[in-house]
């Protein structure tokens, strides 16, 4: 079984600061990695996801994430963050194969931008 | 990305009657589709794998005399809470998986279903 470690439930910062949410994961396979955004009363959004190549993933506003594997880690940055990128951010992981491609998510960590 | 959309965004239903959600792939094929219900403040809870064609894998706990879902086709799964009670109020989201990206799984909007 797969189990996914957001250890900041909450994570306050101000506007133009850099930010890390951190991701860890333990499983006794491969794994793909994910991170969804969740804005209030909406849905998730596929923010970025690794699953094989490069370790350094981008998503198109800014955010970064790094698979370490040594590690199990999967941490999601920015180097500025914006108001409007207040939300619940969730880390998931999915095995590369069997499991019938179930997502196991993190329990989420709440970004909350202040001016 | 690929789109996923859900039907109703929001519903308010009296004790005892089903309410059934939609969830569409809007722009791909989805032969798994998933439905979550997720609590305030809380991560998502998987409650049932719906592949097209085939009857619906649920979760450990999950009651699938309560919580009907069908998959009638590659782009629409439905979930039908039946005889809801206040305590099945909660958000749902479904999601679809993409075969063309892996298996990434898109996730719709969700649903606010609130029992009176």
């Amino acid at each position: 079984a797969q189990s996914v470690t957001q250890l900041d439930s909450q994570v306050p910062v101000f506007e133009e600061a850099p930010v890390e949410l951190r991701c860890n994961y333990s499983s006794s396979v491969s794994v793909y990695l994910f991170w969804y955004v969740q804005y209030p009363n909406q849905g998730l959004q596929l923010l970025l996801k690794y699953l094989s190549g490069s370790t350094l993933v981008e998503s198109i506003n800014g955010f970064e994430a790094e698979f370490n594997k040594s590690q199990t880690s999967f941490h999601l940055r920015k180097p500025s963050v914006h108001i409007s990128d207040t939300a619940e951010y969730f880390c998931a992981v999915r095995r590369l194969t069997g499991g019938g491609n179930k997502l196991t998510f993190g329990t989420g960590t709440q970004l909350k931008v202040e001016l | 990305g690929a789109v996923v959309s859900q039907h109703p965004s929001r519903v308010i239903c009296k004790s005892g009657t089903s309410v059934k959600i939609e969830c569409r792939s809007l722009d791909f094929q989805a032969t798994t589709m998933f439905w979550y219900r997720q609590f305030p403040k809380k991560s998502l809870m998987l409650m049932a794998t719906s592949n097209e064609g085939s009857k619906a894998t649920y979760e450990q706990g999950v009651e699938k005399d309560k919580f009907l879902i069908n998959h009638a086709s590659l782009t629409l799964s439905t979930l039908t809470v039946t005889s809801a009670h206040p305590e099945d109020s909660s958000f749902y989201i479904c999601s679809a998986s993409d075969p063309a990206s892996t298996d990434t799984q898109y996730f719709g909007p969700g649903t606010r279903l609130t029992v009176l």
